[in-house]
């Protein structure tokens, strides 16, 4: 598709589980962001990922959170041991990562999580 | 210390009427980037407008228009002749590339009501 793909759009589980969320960005480019978004804490950073690598993991807010992207292409986010606080929306956003000029950061629908 | 801080919570205008959102915005570096996002009630973040630190001229777009500040270190949104179809939260935001991953940090959001 044209835009920044997110699955599930909505996702309800219990405390303790584990979940797995997927970004599907838009063809060609090769940054890809997670963030999340909580009425609390408003957007957040969480990781970012050049290609297939995250040099900038910073925004992770524990060892529970982890993310991974295969082929330069879809990335997933996976929360180990949920727990009430991890319920949010998560976005992920995706650019074009051109050295000399900075290209706007494109976002998808997120993926509702809640915990029981 | 936010380093992006949109002090209006919350606007309401009747339709017609122009609107300006506030952003101020606090950074050490002297290239960076600053953002204008639109979330309408269906949740996807729009991007509106880019704008890097060397370029101060304002710019207009159809009804939106927008006034960059140096001096003041204010980003602020205009919309004129507001519509309902402009009701949503707008977010601005920072991209300081010092880190390297150019993430965003955005501000708590306005959410901006126009009634018929």
């Amino acid at each position: 598709g044209a835009g920044v793909s997110q699955s599930p759009s909505n996702k309800v589980t219990e405390k303790g589980k584990d979940v797995e969320l997927r970004c599907d960005p838009i063809s060609g480019h090769t940054a890809l962001y997670w963030y999340r978004q909580s009425l609390g804490q408003g957007l957040e950073f969480l990781i970012y990922f050049q290609g297939n690598s995250a040099p900038d993991k910073s925004g992770l807010p524990s060892d529970r959170f982890s993310a991974e992207r295969t082929g330069g292409s879809v990335s997933t986010l996976t929360i180990q041991r949920t727990q009430q606080e991890d319920s949010a929306v998560y976005l992920c956003a995706s650019s074009l990562r051109v050295t000399e000029q900075y290209q706007p950061q494109h976002f998808g629908d997120g993926t509702r999580l809640s915990i029981l | 210390a936010q380093k992006v801080t949109q002090a209006q919570t919350e606007i309401s205008v009747v339709e017609k009427e122009d609107v300006t959102l506030d952003c101020v915005y606090e950074t050490r570096d002297t290239t960076y980037y600053l953002f204008w996002y639109k979330q309408p009630p269906s949740g996807e973040l729009v991007f509106l407008i880019r704008r890097n630190s060397f370029d101060e001229q304002n710019e207009i777009s159809g009804r939106y228009s927008w006034n960059f500040q140096k001096s003041t270190s204010s980003f602020n949104f205009t919309i004129t002749a507001s519509q309902v179809v402009d009701s949503a939260v707008y977010f601005c935001a920072l991209s300081e590339p010092g880190a390297g991953s150019y993430q965003l940090t955005f501000g708590k959001g306005t959410k901006l009501s126009v009634i018929p």
